[in-house]
């Protein structure tokens, strides 16, 4: 198993400009996840998904769009890229989710954005 | 809004010494989680506790539960440069998303 798959590992983007990240898992988890990691911060929830079809706004969602068709793939996509945007993004999935407090998060490599 | 405050944010030892890095909150989680992540790469689970109180051993790193389930501690004895990365707690509430500390950086030299 790859486990979970991030592409692109880097990018450079210019202010205004779009951009997709894509992200895949290959261990039919239900829920998947988008965070962003800035430095000294942790990390915050974008959107998440719990099965194809639905998602769902988590805590900084602003600036950014999901959508979940398989429960493989959960792409990310910027429309208006801005400096505030500079950030890591991780994608990360689970079989369980919410539903127990013991569920795991998996987590992909990151992909590390610049907005210039 | 549940917040999860690590201390300390930095920690930089030298190869044998021993640590304790703590997570602490004002809520009540029905779980606490323990991750490393390593320069470049994503988060990695090392431990979740359930029960107020439980202590789970994961070789040379001591995680404890608080009675109230309110906080936690990671101790760590003799460490190595091996054990050098972003330590994240996180705390799961009923139904809701994970929430995560800011997180602990620590540098083990030789």
């Amino acid at each position: 198993n790859a486990g979970v798959t991030q592409t692109p590992k880097f990018r450079i983007l210019k202010i205004g400009q779009s951009m997709t990240l894509q992200c895949a898992q290959d261990m039919n988890h239900n829920y998947m996840y988008w965070y962003r990691q800035d430095p000294g911060m942790g990390l915050k929830l974008i959107y998440y998904s719990v099965g194809a079809g639905i998602t769902d706004k988590g805590e900084v969602p602003n600036g950014y769009n999901v959508s979940r068709s398989t429960t493989e793939d959960f792409p990310l996509r910027l429309e208006l890229a801005a400096p505030s945007q500079t950030s890591v993004y991780f994608c990360a999935s689970s079989l369980n989710g919410m539903t127990s407090s013991t569920d795991t998060q998996y987590f992909g490599p990151g992909t590390r954005l610049t907005v210039l | 809004t549940q917040l999860l405050e690590q201390s300390p944010q930095f920690l930089s030892i030298q190869e044998g010494e021993n640590l304790t890095v703590y997570c602490n909150s004002s809520s009540v989680f029905s779980s606490l989680q323990w991750y490393r992540q390593e320069p470049g790469e994503g988060p990695v689970l090392l431990v979740t506790v359930v029960t107020g109180g439980e202590v789970k051993k994961l070789k040379r790193l001591t995680f404890q539960f608080g009675d109230a389930r309110k906080d936690s501690s990671l101790h760590i004895t003799a460490a190595q440069p091996g054990d050098t990365g972003l330590y994240l707690c996180a705390g799961a509430g009923a139904g809701t998303a994970l929430i995560f500390g800011k997180g602990t950086t620590l540098s083990v030299s030789s």
